[in-house]
């Protein structure tokens, strides 16, 4: 069972940032915080990952509370082609048990 | 530099037919993974193999699905006699590394239909 809540829909203004939470209070000490996301008739994609630190790269960043009970993926400028269902992810460092994936949040970029 | 390659893109069948997909994973991607989804819903994992080697199978993975990756590379994923409940959008990815920071690649599915 997916160990993340996430709100079922979000609508951003294109151009605007958007900003997608996940509420993952159970989280243990060594999981990993992963964002996926997926496009309508296509398989999942890889956004970004991360442990403590807050993360960014060309896609997006992940902002972790310091608690790590939540986290934030932030795309800083949000396109048409941003709209996708997102999903996120908790995953032992270990590796040693597949991605669980939730329903996600299905965020719609509206111009 | 392909990505993961998954065929046939749609399948229409009859119930109580046998089905075969197949996946080829990115190059030298160490780990395939197999996941379904049907409409509305996240992923969900069936199984997944460290090489040649099938690691893990979901319970949902019932009796009648079988996955093969015979030499490490390509993956097949075999359902017989097909029921209309085994309806969904099946899912192949890869990935290079067993660590916990593995990113997977995956693939645009398979569209199963079963009639």
């Amino acid at each position: 069972d997916a160990k993340t809540t996430q709100p079922p829909s979000m609508d951003c203004a294109e151009g605007r940032a958007a900003n997608l939470p996940c509420n993952h209070s159970t989280i243990s000490g060594n999981e990993y915080v992963y964002w996926y996301r997926q496009i309508h008739s296509q398989g999942p994609q890889y956004i970004i990952h991360g442990l403590k630190n807050n993360e960014t790269n060309e896609m997006a960043s992940l902002i972790i509370t310091e608690d790590r009970k939540s986290s934030t993926l932030i795309l800083p400028h949000a396109t048409l082609r941003d709209t996708a269902v997102y999903y996120c992810i908790v995953r032992p460092v270990s590796g040693n048990t597949p991605l669980v994936f939730g329903k996600g949040t299905r965020l719609s970029v509206i111009a | 530099d392909t990505g993961v390659s998954q065929d046939p893109r749609h399948k229409i069948t009859k119930r109580g037919q046998n089905v075969t997909f197949r996946c080829d994973p990115i190059s030298e991607h160490n780990r395939l993974y197999w996941y379904r989804q049907t409409l509305g819903q996240g992923p969900e994992f069936l199984t997944y193999f460290q090489n040649e080697a099938q690691l893990e199978k979901s319970r949902l993975l019932s009796d009648r699905f079988s996955a093969e990756r015979p030499k490490g590379s390509f993956s097949t994923l075999e359902i017989q006699r097909t029921e209309q409940g085994d309806s969904a959008m099946y899912l192949c990815a890869s990935s290079s590394s067993g660590q916990g920071n593995e990113k997977l690649f995956f693939g645009s599915g398979t569209q199963l239909s079963v009639l």
